[in-house]
């Protein structure tokens, strides 16, 4: 089983500015990797698949890169709607697909 | 667009089964899409628990495998998941999900049920 690992575990950012989110697969994932945002309350909504695809409506300051092992989630001038708690998932090996413990988006 | 509903009972004793369905909506379950459930314990992350075509080809994670049977019913346009043997740590709001056209990831979701595994 791919082990995913996302860093930092809470992340603290004021509205207008960078957020970067960190998730790293133990194992070559290729660019098998989505990411997703879950707000309280709600189902995970997927943001970007193949690592740097967004998904239908996601607004552009959403971005994705990586491959292999290291993959990063930036989303550029924060807005009050993007504190949430966000998930890498891994599709490369399965059974299982597996998810990142998640990072905490807060405001500072 | 599709939609996704899962429904079931909310509670569930120690050692008995958990049964849930998920009602498929604004398309159909005999799409070229891979049918999932995740599972996310109070304040805590994400769980792959299994998923089914409508074949009735079905994968699941290893770690559950022993207690999880998936199904689907083509003529309800649903699919389900029992998990038997449950016992506290099986609490978790259940979400039904569906793939992307064979690529594992989940581009549609119920909103997610709430079971609780208490006597």
């Amino acid at each position: 089983e791919i082990v995913m690992t996302q860093s930092p575990a809470t992340l603290s950012v004021s509205p207008g500015e960078r957020a970067t989110l960190s998730c790293r697969a133990s194992q070559s994932v290729s660019s098998n990797l989505a990411w997703y945002q879950q707000k309280p309350g709600q189902a995970p909504r997927l943001l970007i698949s193949g690592a740097s695809t967004r998904a239908t409506g996601i607004p552009a300051r959403f971005s994705g890169s990586g491959s292999g092992t290291e993959f990063t989630l930036t989303i550029s001038s924060l807005q009050s709607e993007d504190f949430a708690v966000y998930y890498c998932q891994q599709y490369n090996n399965w059974p299982p697909v597996t998810f990142g413990q998640g990072t905490r988006l807060e405001i500072k | 667009q599709v939609q996704l509903q899962e429904s079931g009972p909310g509670l569930v004793k120690p050692s008995g089964t958990l049964s849930l369905t998920c009602a498929v909506s604004g398309g159909s379950i005999s799409s070229n899409n891979w049918w999932s459930w995740v599972r996310q314990p109070p304040g805590k992350g994400l769980e792959w628990i299994g998923e089914i075509f409508h074949s009735g080809s079905t994968n699941y994670n290893p770690s559950l495998k022993s207690r999880v049977t998936l199904s689907v019913d083509k003529s309800k346009n649903q699919f389900s998941l029992k998990l038997s043997s449950v016992t506290a740590a099986d609490t978790a709001v259940y979400y039904c999900a569906r793939d992307d056209g064979g690529w594992r990831y989940f581009d549609c979701w119920g909103q997610g049920t709430l079971v609780t595994v208490s006597s």
